[in-house]
């Protein structure tokens, strides 16, 4: 079954503090793995498009990464307005068509 | 970057009523518009990626009939929600993109959400 997870669920850090978020998915035809980020009640912000393993992409204190079974957002330094749900996705393509496959995010505090 | 603006922001129905949901990119040319649905306190859904001037791509288990996506120019996309039930009340949020490179966009520009609740 195809699967997206994203771990943890909630990630407290103190400001400055670099971490790693990681979503793993079980999928076949992967077309591209996407990172979003949302704050409570309005629309998400899109940060990053993967599509191939070992590929790489940063913005600011933002680096994605990509495998064959797991991305991970690197947050190096974070500041506090740096907290926000942060989502991934999988496209895939399967023999009922394409299909997007959003994790249940990780829930990011940072506190000052 | 760039702006998607949707209207309205929030609408009250009452079962059986069909709502419109429109979606404009304010300051660039969108070929490909995407509707998401998202339920409280749980992640986002795709609902259907449109193109300009061409029939919608729903994904699975997404009911073409129910959920209506009209992408009539560059600027601006619609869902309706036709014959609304209080099961379809939800957060819909449109997103919209001008890459080229396949099916799905390299960037995406989202709204800010429309909040349907169907009485």
């Amino acid at each position: 079954e195809d699967q997206v997870t994203q771990s943890p669920e909630a990630l407290r850090l103190q400001e400055g503090e670099s971490s790693s978020l990681n979503c793993s998915y079980t999928v076949s035809g992967l077309r591209g793995l996407f990172w979003y980020r949302q704050d409570p009640g309005k629309g998400p912000e899109f940060l990053f498009t993967l599509y191939s393993a070992g590929e790489e992409k940063e913005k600011e204190r933002l680096k994605a990464t990509l495998t064959k079974k797991e991305s991970f957002l690197h947050i190096t330094a974070p500041k506090p307005e740096d907290s926000a749900t942060y989502l991934c996705a999988v496209r895939l393509l399967d023999t009922g068509g394409f299909k997007t496959i959003f994790g249940a995010g990780t829930r990011l505090f940072v506190k000052a | 970057g760039a702006v998607v603006s949707q209207h309205p922001s929030r609408v009250i129905c009452k079962s059986g009523t069909s709502v419109k949901i429109e979606c404009r990119s304010l300051d660039f040319q969108a070929t490909t518009m995407f509707w998401y649905r998202q339920f409280p306190k749980q992640s986002l859904m795709l609902m259907a990626t449109s193109n300009e001037g061409s029939k919608a791509t729903y994904e699975q288990g997404v009911e073409k009939d129910k959920f209506l996506i009209n992408h009539a120019s560059l600027t601006l996309s619609t869902l309706t929600v036709t014959s609304a039930h209080p099961e379809d009340s939800s957060f819909y949020i449109c997103s919209a993109g001008s890459g080229t490179s396949g099916v799905f966009s390299d960037t995406q520009y989202f709204g800010p959400g429309t909040r349907l609740t169907v009485l």
